[in-house]
């Protein structure tokens, strides 16, 4: 079974600092991975996505990931944290054709200002 | 452009009772899933619905079912409801042969 995980469960930085969030997922081909981002009481909004191609993609808010096939991680990063970026951050998977999302289960970001 | 909409926000409910829940998919969308997501915990894929009929279907039991409508929209039913059953329920829509899921604001189900 397709599994993501998301090794840190709370992360804390301070405003301006820069930010890696980790994700490792175990689809055997290539997976389609997606980073979405849930504010309190909300839904999922999508920052970004990987299919195929560049292995560096970019985001909406200013976020990037980078695929690591050798490492099976997909890790978020931005770098220079602003408060309104605290909230729950989740990566997710799905095999090609398959459309149902496995996701990690997520780490919140707390931003000190 | 409207997105994904949910309808209700939330919803109070006891055990043994039953609980219908409405999506409808962002325009030009045509294939909506449903996810489960409790507490502290990341969503989990319930089922997936196109052309009215459901397509993929996650590890719930058959208490969990669901519906779609000629017009894209669907529901969630759910039978003989559980203290567990508890969540946040989440709909999103994609087009066909799109790989991008868009999700709505969500519904919150306490069960007492």
């Amino acid at each position: 079974a397709q599994s993501v995980t998301q090794p840190d469960i709370h992360i804390t930085v301070s405003e301006g600092a820069s930010l890696e969030l980790r994700c490792n997922y175990s689809y055997g081909a290539t997976p389609y991975l997606f980073w979405y981002v849930q504010s309190p009481g909300q839904g999922l909004q999508l920052l970004l996505k990987y299919f195929s191609g560049d292995t560096l993609v970019q985001g909406i808010k200013g976020f990037e990931a980078e695929f690591k096939r050798s490492q099976s991680s997909f890790n978020l990063r931005k770098p220079s944290v602003h408060w309104s970026d605290a909230a729950e951050y989740f990566c997710a998977e799905s095999g090609a054709g398959s459309y149902q999302l496995t996701f990690g289960k997520g780490t919140k970001l707390s931003v000190i200002p | 452009d409207a997105g994904v909409t949910q309808s209700p926000t939330h919803l109070i409910k006891t055990r043994g009772q039953q609980v219908t829940l409405r999506c409808s998919p962002k325009s030009g969308h045509d294939t909506v899933s449903w996810y489960q997501q409790a507490l502290g915990q990341g969503p989990q894929f319930i089922f997936q619905y196109y052309e009215e009929e459901e397509r993929q279907r996650g590890n719930f039991p058959d208490r969990f079912s669901g519906h779609q409508f000629p017009n894209y929209s669907s529901e969630l039913n759910v039978n003989a409801l559980l203290l567990g059953d508890s969540a946040l329920y989440l709909c999103a829509s994609r087009q066909t042969g799109g790989e991008t899921q868009y999700f709505g604001p969500g519904t919150r189900l306490l069960v007492l």
